[in-house]
């Protein structure tokens, strides 16, 4: 079975610092991995996924996410917060592709941005 | 290309009353999906096809039926609507080389 936790369902950041958004992952074979963004009263948008080649995914926007194994961790950077940014992140596991099976997703964190 | 549609956006329903939520894509993918989104607690998969004429239950399968007769169209039935189902309800579609998509969402209030 796989799930994921995503680690603080508010985070708040500055607009141009750092932002860091949580995700560890269960997994009884090797996932694949993934990050979606949700803006107000909007379907879901994938910013990233990880399947298994380059540990360090770049995405859109800026984004990227550092599979680490030995952490059982995917977290989402973006070295500096834009308004825009502000939105609801989801980290999401795949057990055996990137298509034609479940996606398990986490409760989600919801990231202000600050002036 | 318009991906995965979803209609209707918005519905308002009363305690008992049935309807289907549409959904269909045209990427030709296999896999469909129904999930819903509830706060705090993310999305969660209600039922999934692998290919036309195959579904399987997800993990919150009560109370809601579906079908999958061609590969474009995967429609949800709520049999008799209950407000514990008032939800955002989102279809996607992926195939194995694609990845999943994903439909605006279907905004539901049971009342």
């Amino acid at each position: 079975a796989q799930s994921v936790t995503q680690l603080g369902s508010h985070v708040s950041v500055s607009e141009g610092a750092l932002v860091l958004l949580r995700c560890n992952y269960s997994s009884s074979v090797p996932p694949y991995l993934f990050w979606y963004v949700q803006y107000p009263n909007q379907g879901l948008q994938l910013l990233l996924k990880y399947t298994s080649a380059a540990t360090l995914v770049k995405g859109i926007n800026g984004f990227e996410a550092e599979f680490k194994k030995s952490e059982t961790s995917f977290h989402l950077t973006k070295p500096s917060a834009h308004m825009s940014d502000a939105a609801e992140y989801f980290c999401a596991v795949s057990q055996r592709g990137t298509g034609a099976n479940n996606l398990f997703f986490g409760t989600g964190t919801r990231l202000t941005v600050i002036p | 290309n318009a991906g995965v549609t979803q209609t209707p956006k918005f519905q308002v329903l009363k305690t008992g009353q049935s309807m289907t939520l549409q959904c269909a894509q045209d990427m030709n993918h296999e896999y469909m999906s129904w999930y819903r989104q509830d706060p705090g607690m993310g999305l969660r998969l209600i039922h999934y096809s692998v290919g036309a004429g195959i579904t399987d239950q997800g993990e919150v399968p009560n109370g809601y039926n579906v079908s999958r007769s061609t590969t474009e169209d995967f429609p949800l039935r709520l049999l008799s609507a209950a407000p514990s189902q008032t939800s955002v309800y989102f279809c996607a579609s992926s195939s194995t080389n694609y990845g999943y998509t994903f439909g605006s969402g279907t905004r539901l209030t049971v009342v």
